[in-house]
């Protein structure tokens, strides 16, 4: 069973549009990390969100945490072609694990 | 580049080889872990050593035996694998393994078995 669904699974967009991805579960979290992975690389952490209703910003990243904490939201503004990756968003579960959601693949295209 | 250095980068086994995965970090960090990841498919957790004591294993098949010879080494011996077990192997750390503990992964070693 998925703990954390995404949405979309696949999102292919040109540069300089905006895109949204989305995380969610019918459990609560303590906090939720996003990460990406490029092709050939290890997942890389872009944040952590701990508190219900947080919106980070990372550059044209804006990551929010939903006030009930049982979802979250990934949204590029203007993406490049360097946005390109699989985004993951990952939450611990009541066992202590982290569990990845499936991973949304996000292509830009210049 | 990552602080998590994982050797070799690519492998290929037959079916009755033994061989060795190698992980390593020098953060400190006192968890280490292991993820397996398919093709298009998030990382799967295989196992996870606290304080170099094994503190998680994923009911995974015993041809993936996990070392911790000290916090700074993590290693993966294989023997006997099948064709299935076929991915990208990730080795992954962070500070303590706390619940907000953020992990840094390494870039993998891509695995096939012939």
């Amino acid at each position: 069973t998925q703990l954390l669904e995404q949405s979309p699974q696949f999102l292919s967009i040109q540069e300089g549009e905006n895109l949204t991805v989305y995380c969610n579960s019918s459990s609560v979290f303590s906090s939720l990390q996003w990460y990406r992975q490029e092709p050939g690389e290890g997942p890389v952490l872009l944040v952590t969100v701990v508190t219900g209703g947080e919106v980070k910003k990372l550059k044209r990243l804006t990551f929010q945490f939903g006030d009930a904490r049982k979802d979250s939201s990934l949204h590029i503004t203007a993406a490049q072609t360097g946005d390109t990756g699989l985004y993951l968003c990952a939450g611990t579960d009541s066992w202590g694990k982290l569990q990845f959601g499936a991973g949304t693949q996000v292509v830009v295209t210049p | 580049d990552t602080e998590v250095t994982q050797t070799p980068k690519h492998l290929v086994m037959g079916m009755t080889n033994k061989k060795s995965l190698k992980c390593e970090q020098h953060m400190g960090h006192r968890a280490m872990y292991w993820y397996k990841q398919k093709a298009k498919k998030p990382p799967e957790l295989m196992f996870v050593y606290s304080y170099e004591k094994l503190s998680i294993n994923e009911s995974v098949p015993s041809r993936f035996s996990p070392e911790c010879p000290n916090s700074s080494l993590l290693n993966l011996h294989l023997h006997a694998l099948q064709p299935e077990d076929s991915a990208l192997y990730l080795c992954a750390s962070s500070p303590d393994g706390g619940e907000n503990s953020p992990l840094h992964f390494g870039n993998g070693t891509r695995l096939t078995v012939t």
